[in-house]
């Protein structure tokens, strides 16, 4: 199994202020065939399913306010809120989907709150 | 739209079975993989299973491997998991979620709101 392991565990921010969680994988997530991560982020609010927010480790989904961006290689990956509003208080989560055969690992989550 | 609604969820005894659906709408079902996701109360979430599009491939993870039995009907657009000898760790909200490609390898998009199962005396 890739075991993904996030920290901090939680976090409290200013608004405005910029928030950085980081995600790393027991084992690499990039396939150099076609030098992709294999890495998502998503978003979860109380009471709601995951969004997803991010694909292949720094792809913004449409819709996905700017603010948040995603960097990072291998085993190592950065989710950044540039500018934190009220809005992105939530629990954040890193998942693989590199394994073969698949078992896509979650990270065990980032709470984001306002300080 | 794309939707995905999950139903089947309660409260069952340790060692019963309960079967889960996801009704799926807005998509062409057969091209994509599935997922099903759990978080117990309180806690991150947990990839429990997939179903790919194709060929119907099935994994799982290890702790549900035996017990548990995804399937999937496309000609009615529609995700099942079966979950038999169940245990009180299994209590979870029940989430089931589209791929975002039509790959194996692929993030998830599209999440339901999640049925909640119960697992107690």
């Amino acid at each position: 199994d890739i075991v993904m392991t996030q920290s901090p565990d939680s976090l409290a921010v200013s608004l405005g202020e910029r928030a950085t969680i980081n995600c790393k994988s027991s084992r690499t997530v990039l396939y150099t065939s076609n030098n992709k991560n294999y890495l998502a982020w998503y978003q979860q609010k109380p009471g709601q399913p995951p969004k997803l927010l991010i694909s292949w480790a720094s792809t913004r989904e449409s819709g996905v306010p700017d603010r948040f961006s995603g960097s990072g290689s291998g085993t190592d990956f950065t989710l950044t809120i540039s500018s934190l509003q009220a809005e992105d208080v939530a629990v954040y989560y890193c998942q693989q989907y590199y394994s073969t055969p698949p078992e896509w690992t979650f990270g065990q989550g980032t709470k984001v709150e306002i300080k | 739209e794309v939707q995905l609604l999950e139903s089947g969820g309660g409260l069952v005894q340790p060692g019963g079975s309960l079967r889960l659906s996801c009704a799926a709408s807005g998509f062409t079902f057969s091209r994509y993989a599935m997922i099903w996701v759990r978080q117990a109360p309180g806690r991150g979430l947990e990839w429990v299973s997939l179903i790919t599009g194709g060929d119907s491939s099935t994994y799982y993870a290890d702790s549900m491997k035996g017990r548990f039995t995804i399937s999937r009907d496309n000609s009615k657009n529609a995700l099942f998991l079966q979950m038999n000898s169940l245990r009180a760790e299994d209590t979870a909200v029940y989430y089931c979620a589209k791929a975002s490609r039509t790959i194996v390898a692929s993030d998830f998009d599209y999440w339901g709101q999640g049925t909640l199962v119960t697992v107690s005396s």
